[in-house]
């Protein structure tokens, strides 16, 4: 059974970086096309982007391009999103989420989530 | 594809019924292969999320049958036939039928 275990919460100033981590466990045969969501306060759940079983495929929400970057560590099936130029409204639990038909179905499982407070 | 979801909140008595609808901005139903590409997700506050009802009707796996999906085209709604204290969470219908994947803002169910 597929989980997924995501790092810790963040705090950072504006202007700053983070990457976020997110470890597939119970996946074999490295399948998993992994989506990421963030959720701010008080709104519904936002779609980033996803990535490839292998990390060599991308494909980002537009209001991201340019400042989301998702990779991946086969070795460990390890999925990554970095996010840059942070600003207030980034503040946000990010989630991390599989896909369970090659990049064209619904989520599940996800992880726990990641609290990224922006602040000065 | 815009979700959107009625109504924000609901306040249910046990045992009564509880009905959520998500109204889609354009159709996402596929004609041929008859499904319609809509998940409804239960959030309980520390928890990740958990799909409940996928192809707008289908059940996951361990869901209880009071959770029920209908809809189809543009118009969707998640049933709980007799709220149980621990349906008490928020709820957001998605599409997948396209990119970017939406999600509606999410209804709160609480207990009357």
């Amino acid at each position: 059974q597929v989980q997924l275990v995501q790092s810790g919460a963040e705090v950072k100033k504006p202007g700053a970086s983070v990457k976020i981590s997110c470890k597939v466990l119970g996946d074999s045969y490295f399948r998993s096309y992994i989506h990421w969501v963030r959720q701010a306060p008080g709104q519904g759940p936002e779609w980033m982007g996803i990535i490839s079983p292998g990390g060599d495929s991308t494909n980002y929400a537009q209001k991201f391009e340019g400042r989301v970057t998702m990779t991946r560590d086969t070795s460990t099936n390890t999925v990554y999103m970095e996010l840059s130029s942070l600003i207030s409204e980034d503040t946000a639990v990010y989630l991390c989420a599989r896909d369970v038909d090659a990049g064209v179905g619904y989520f599940d499982p996800w992880g726990q989530g990641t609290l990224v407070t922006v602040s000065s | 594809i815009v979700m959107t979801q009625s109504p924000d909140s609901l306040a249910v008595s046990l045992g009564e019924r509880a009905t959520i609808n998500c109204k889609a901005s354009r159709n996402v139903l596929d004609i041929q292969k008859h499904k319609n590409y809509v998940a409804w997700y239960q959030h309980k506050p520390g928890q990740p999320p958990q799909v409940l009802i996928y192809w707008a009707s289908t059940r996951a796996s361990g869901v209880p049958e009071r959770f029920t999906g209908s809809g189809s085209g543009t118009d969707f709604t998640l049933t709980i036939s007799t709220l149980q204290a621990e349906d008490v969470a928020f709820y957001y219908c998605q599409q997948y039928f396209t990119t970017p994947r939406t999600f509606g803002q999410g209804t709160k169910v609480e207990v009357k």
